[in-house]
């Protein structure tokens, strides 16, 4: 399974602009990027996911690299609410399952 | 509340036990979802059901059964269990199980084995 490296931790400021960043250099062409986040207690939630063009949600921004071999969340005003695991995965549409691989995600912290 | 609805939300048992962890969804999703998160290690995909068919079985131990009953429900049913299976399991559903669509989580089920 291709495999995703985040970075461990990130810090922010309330109100600020957030870019957290994945690298997937192996990615294949049928692989999805989706993006999860996950706060203490809970499962994780769905942010965004996308394949080769940049996306946009109520929630967050994706912008894909030309190469696909990165990706970048952006949130546009980071609240304290937005603390949390960020997990970066690549689903692969070749198979019926979609199956995808979780790696240590990005702990984002956010300063008031 | 995502619209995934897990229970227990915790469970301790011993190992000679013979319990379940039902997950529930009503979000009209026909693909459902376990996984495992072990302290300090990533999620881990154990099962996939789509339609009510497994369509993935990731290397799991048979002290672990799921059931899938309807597109609704799903069940891990859990047998002789091992300390190290002390984890959050968590449940997650999906329009379809292919990759363009996105998971919902339930909160989990935080299992102790004694």
């Amino acid at each position: 399974d291709a495999k995703t490296t985040q970075p461990n931790s990130m810090e922010s400021n309330e109100e600020e602009p957030v870019h957290l960043p994945c690298n997937h250099s192996t990615i294949s062409g049928t692989d999805y990027i989706h993006w999860y986040r996950q706060l203490p207690s809970q499962g994780p939630e769905y942010v965004i996911h996308g394949l080769t063009s940049n996306v946009n949600n109520r929630m967050a921004s994706l912008a894909i690299a030309e190469d696909r071999k990165s990706s970048t969340l952006i949130l546009h005003r980071a609240t304290l609410r937005d603390a949390a695991v960020y997990y970066c995965i690549l689903r692969d549409s070749y198979t019926n399952a979609g199956k995808s691989t979780f790696g240590d995600g990005t702990t984002l912290t956010v300063k008031p | 509340e995502t619209g995934v609805t897990q229970t227990p939300r915790h469970l301790v048992m011993g190992m000679t036990n013979k319990k379940s962890l039902k997950c529930e969804q009503h979000l009209g999703h026909n693909a459902m979802y376990w996984y495992k998160q072990s302290a300090k290690k990533p999620l881990e995909l154990m099962f996939v059901y789509s339609l009510e068919e497994r369509v993935e079985n990731n290397s799991v131990p048979s002290r672990f059964s799921p059931e899938c009953p309807n597109s609704s429900h799903l069940f891990l049913h859990l047998h002789t269990l091992q300390p190290e299976d002390s984890a959050l399991y968590l449940c997650a559903s999906s329009q379809a199980a292919g990759a363009t669509y996105g998971y919902t989580f339930g909160s989990g089920t935080r299992l102790t084995v004694v």
